[in-house]
């Protein structure tokens, strides 16, 4: 059974620190991972999202990397902002025999930049 | 291009009702999952629909139970509701299949079973 965790849990910084979000999976034989971000009371917005072949993808101030065999990922977010106060979450996708697949979730990293 | 739309965004319910979920995915995307969000077990997956058919579906109750129709718009049930369903609920959509593609998730149904 897949299994994701996120460390930290929470992370509070000052406005204009760079940062490290990071996430880890028990199963390497992943199709994907995808990283979220949720606002409160609100759905998931997509940020990245890295292939089991590609190594990492950026996306203006955002870099995720991929290290499928540790099963390690990070989201690097350069620069921060009050704007990117929000809870951050990492999701892998496991195809399955019946031709559908399933995306896990971690917990989330809940970020707050402080002015 | 409109977004995912579900509706409705908040309800009520007392224990033992059942209520219905629904969901409009992007136009052209086919594929449709939904999600169970609490705060103590996190997002949980409940099913992914692809073509009017349930791929996969999650380790939930039978009173969890969903369709899709022709359109792609989906539909999510739960039947005899208990305290514990009280949740946020969230679908996505996809081109395809979930996994391959990039999600693009509703704002969410807020259930609150008293």
């Amino acid at each position: 059974k897949q299994e994701v965790t996120q460390i930290p849990a929470a992370l509070s910084v000052p406005e204009g620190e760079n940062l490290v979000l990071n996430c880890s999976f028990t199963d390497s034989a992943i199709y994907n991972l995808q990283w979220f971000r949720q606002d409160p009371g609100k759905g998931l917005t997509s940020l990245l999202l890295i292939q089991s072949s590609q190594r990492e993808q950026t996306s203006g101030r955002l870099n995720a990397s991929l290290d499928k065999s540790s099963g390690r990922s990070t989201l690097y977010i350069a620069a921060s902002q009050p704007g990117d106060s929000a809870t951050y979450l990492c999701a892998v996708t496991n195809y399955l025999g019946s031709g559908g697949s399933r995306l896990t979730f971690g917990e989330g990293t809940q970020l707050t930049v402080n002015p | 291009k409109a977004g995912v739309t579900q509706t409705p965004r908040y309800l009520i319910k007392t224990r033992g009702q059942q209520v219905t979920l629904s969901c409009s995915p992007i136009s052209g995307h086919r594929s449709v999952s939904w999600y169970q969000q609490t705060p103590g077990q996190g997002l949980q997956f409940l099913f992914e629909y692809f073509s009017e058919t349930q791929r996969n579906k999650g380790n939930f109750p039978g009173r969890f139970s969903g369709r899709q129709f022709s359109n792609s718009r989906s539909e999510m049930n739960v039947s005899t509701l208990e305290l514990g369903d009280s949740a946020l609920y969230l679908c996505a959509s996809s081109l395809v299949s979930s996994g391959a593609n990039v999600l693009t998730f509703g704002a969410g149904s807020r259930l609150t079973v008293l």
